[in-house]
């Protein structure tokens, strides 16, 4: 099993730029997890996905931040435009779970080191 | 809100030494309990996990951690800890609430240094 793909690994970009932050859970999971990982506020869940559906994002900081997952093996948080305090490791996780009420153990990706200039 | 507190943010240990890292919990409902570990440059990996039965659980490498619910507390330990036990540890807590559950909500992480 390959385990929770993220790309890329590392990111430096300026200021205003658009980043694209990518993630393919483990085949068969069908909850998808996006945290952000700072000194300041340790791990923070930003949004997660049921069978590709939103459930919550209450943790996404701005509008500047978006998230999709068309299909099942693919995910994508996209920060447009990025500024300097959105440096951080953006990790992605996936679990099985057979409803949003249930709850299964997540496993996480290798996680984007993120770098705004 | 519910909320996941880990007191100690920096802990260091000789090699042998023993170890116990608190985390306690906002809520009184039901919970799903679980610590983290993440290797220096690595991604978190699953120690152990409470759902419920046995309030003492074991997970992997020797570590194991007790939950004791009148306390909102689910402490981790280990009796005798190497150096490659030098890693940050995450405590993360759902709450079943009549809802979503799969919200995993983390401490803020103690970064656990073992000294040879």
């Amino acid at each position: 099993d390959a385990g929770v793909i993220q790309s890329p690994r590392h990111e430096v970009t300026e200021m205003g730029q658009e980043v694209t932050l990518r993630c393919k859970p483990i085949s068969g999971h069908n909850s998808l997890f996006w945290y952000r990982q700072t000194m300041m506020r340790g791990l923070e869940l930003l949004i997660y996905f049921n069978n590709n559906v939103p459930i919550d994002d209450s943790g996404m900081p701005e509008d500047r931040f978006s998230a999709k997952m068309p299909n099942a093996s693919f995910s994508t948080l996209k920060i447009q435009p990025s500024e300097p305090r959105d440096s951080a490791v953006y990790f992605c996780a996936s679990s099985f779970s057979p409803s949003v009420s249930s709850y299964n153990e997540q496993f996480f990706g290798p996680g984007t080191r993120l770098t705004v200039l | 809100a519910q909320s996941v507190s880990q007191h100690n943010h920096h802990v260091i240990l000789s090699e042998a030494a023993s170890l116990e890292l608190g985390c306690n919990y906002s809520y009184g409902g039901t919970v799903n309990l679980f610590w983290y570990v993440q290797y220096p440059g690595q991604h978190l990996q699953l120690l152990l996990k409470y759902f419920s039965g046995d309030p003492l659980v074991k997970g992997i490498k020797g570590f194991e951690a007790e939950f004791i619910k009148s306390k909102f507390s689910f402490n981790l330990r280990k009796p005798s800890v190497q150096w490659s036990d030098t890693a940050e540890y995450f405590c993360a807590v759902t709450f079943l609430y009549g809802g979503a559950t799969n919200k995993l909500i983390f401490g803020t992480g103690t970064l656990l240094a073992v000294q040879p």
